[in-house]
């Protein structure tokens, strides 16, 4: 079990360029989630997948956002024309689960800036 | 909605002392309910849980007892050590009332510094 993983870690961009994230769930996890914590807050959902679908997103989530987990597996978050508010920590994690409320694993984490 | 409140930090403790984060809940439903754990330079890390009235989870000498009459899951350690020191989040998974809610909702989070 190598955990979650996330990459990039860190990523810079300037204003109204596109950025995408990737997140590896551990393995036999059929849950994965996305949320943000920007400073000084705890993490704020933004979406969660189970397998492939796309079962809930938040209203935090605006139509700049989309996200993917194709065959249920890895999983990418794409923000177009970034903004400056954009500016966060992105936070993958994954869980096991038929039903019970059982316990999210999170990755490291990618922190974005918008310049 | 579902919120959670946790006391505001930074809290700072001499090594060995007693420390008591508190932590209490809204849910619409009969949520579950963690602690997470973030050191510096690292990702959230799950510390201990709890799924039902007066169950107590605990891990690393950490304790908390989900009280349903209070709505509360306060975190404690009887002796605190350098390595404690991290920020620590509290937060519930809640079926809600509008069937599968699994998202999770943190508190803003308490940083713990521990001196030597």
């Amino acid at each position: 079990d190598t955990g979650v993983s996330q990459d990039p870690r860190h990523k810079i961009t300037k204003r109204g360029q596109n950025v995408t994230f990737r997140c590896d769930p551990i393995s036999e996890h059929n849950r994965l989630y996305w949320y943000r914590q920007t400073l000084g807050q705890g993490p704020e959902f933004l979406t969660y997948f189970q397998n492939e679908a796309q079962l809930e997103k938040s209203r935090l989530l605006s139509d700049r956002f989309s996200a993917e987990r194709p065959k249920g597996s890895f999983s990418t978050l794409e923000i177009q024309r970034t903004e400056q508010g954009d500016s966060a920590m992105y936070l993958c994690a994954s869980s096991w689960g038929q039903g019970s409320l059982e316990a999210q694993y999170f990755g490291p984490g990618t922190r974005l800036l918008v310049l | 909605g579902n919120s959670v409140t946790q006391m505001e930090g930074p809290v700072t403790l001499s090594e060995e002392a007693f420390l008591t984060i508190n932590c209490t809940y809204t849910a619409t439903g009969y949520p579950s309910l963690f602690w997470y754990v973030q050191y510096p330079g690292e990702g959230l890390q799950l510390l201990l849980k709890a799924t039902k009235a007066d169950d107590k989870g605990s891990n690393k000498g950490f304790e908390a007892t989900y009280r349903k009459e209070t709505t509360s899951f306060h975190l404690e350690k009887g002796s605190v050590q350098v390595s404690d020191s991290a920020v620590y989040f509290c937060a519930l998974s809640d079926w809600g009332s509008g069937g599968s809610n699994y998202k999770l909702t943190f508190g803003k989070g308490t940083l713990l510094t521990v001196n030597p």
